[in-house]
């Protein structure tokens, strides 16, 4: 089955600075990859997501990249705020009936945004 | 998204004791997901389901059993709940179609003593 691998486990920024967690997948058949943040104690939520067929999508502040050659994803955030500070959680899958759509999520990574 | 809640919030059981968490959506989404977070472990899946009646098994099934009998349910059970089962769980729905993104619902934090 798939693997996701995630990096850093926690990452310390300050203010205005940018802030990048990277994942690594094994299995080349995916083709989905989302990026969730958790505020302590909340649900995850979905902040942005890529598909295989496009290397880079923006939304503001953040961005993700895809390298499927090399089967990693990085999500970036730019300008960060205090209200960045939350856990993330990379997650992938193969988007299809027979997969189930089901996704495996990264281990996370806890941002603490410094004023 | 009040369009997918758990119950209870919190519940606290003892060894042995058979619980079930709740689950209901009224968005009419084809799949339903059970995620235990831990930490250290990140999200682990238990068992989904792709519509009524399907389900299948995820990374960490044994001990859980699951039933879909209408498209908007999905409760988990714990059959004989065990300390290794406290956690957080999660039930999260999806479409299926165009955006493949999950929405979570608030979880249940569940403490096996």
């Amino acid at each position: 089955g798939e693997n996701v691998e995630q990096h850093p486990s926690t990452l310390s920024v300050q203010e205005g600075d940018s802030a990048v967690i990277k994942c690594t997948y094994s299995d080349s058949a995916s083709n989905y990859f989302p990026w969730y943040k958790q505020e302590l104690g909340k649900r995850p939520q979905l902040i942005i997501d890529i598909r295989s067929n496009v290397g880079e999508k923006k939304d503001q502040r953040i961005a993700v990249t895809l390298n499927k050659t090399a089967k990693h994803f990085s999500l970036h955030i730019t300008e960060t705020q205090p209200e960045d500070s939350a856990v993330y959680f990379c997650a992938a899958s193969r988007r299809s009936q027979a997969a189930g759509n089901k996704l495996t999520f990264g281990g996370g990574t806890r941002v603490l945004v410094k004023p | 998204d009040a369009g997918i809640t758990q119950s209870p919030r919190y519940k606290i059981t003892e060894t042995g004791r058979q619980v079930t968490l709740m689950c209901h959506q009224t968005w009419s989404h084809s799949y339903m997901f059970w995620y235990r977070q831990d930490l250290g472990h990140g999200l682990r899946l238990i068992y989904y389901s792709a519509a009524a009646d399907i389900t299948d098994k995820g990374e960490v099934p044994d001990g859980y059993v699951v039933s879909r009998s209408k498209t908007e349910n999905f409760p988990l059970t714990l059959e004989s709940a065990t300390r290794s089962q406290t956690s957080v769980y999660f039930c999260a729905s999806s479409t299926g179609q165009g955006s493949y993104g999950y929405t979570f619902g608030s979880g249940t934090r569940l403490t096996v003593v």
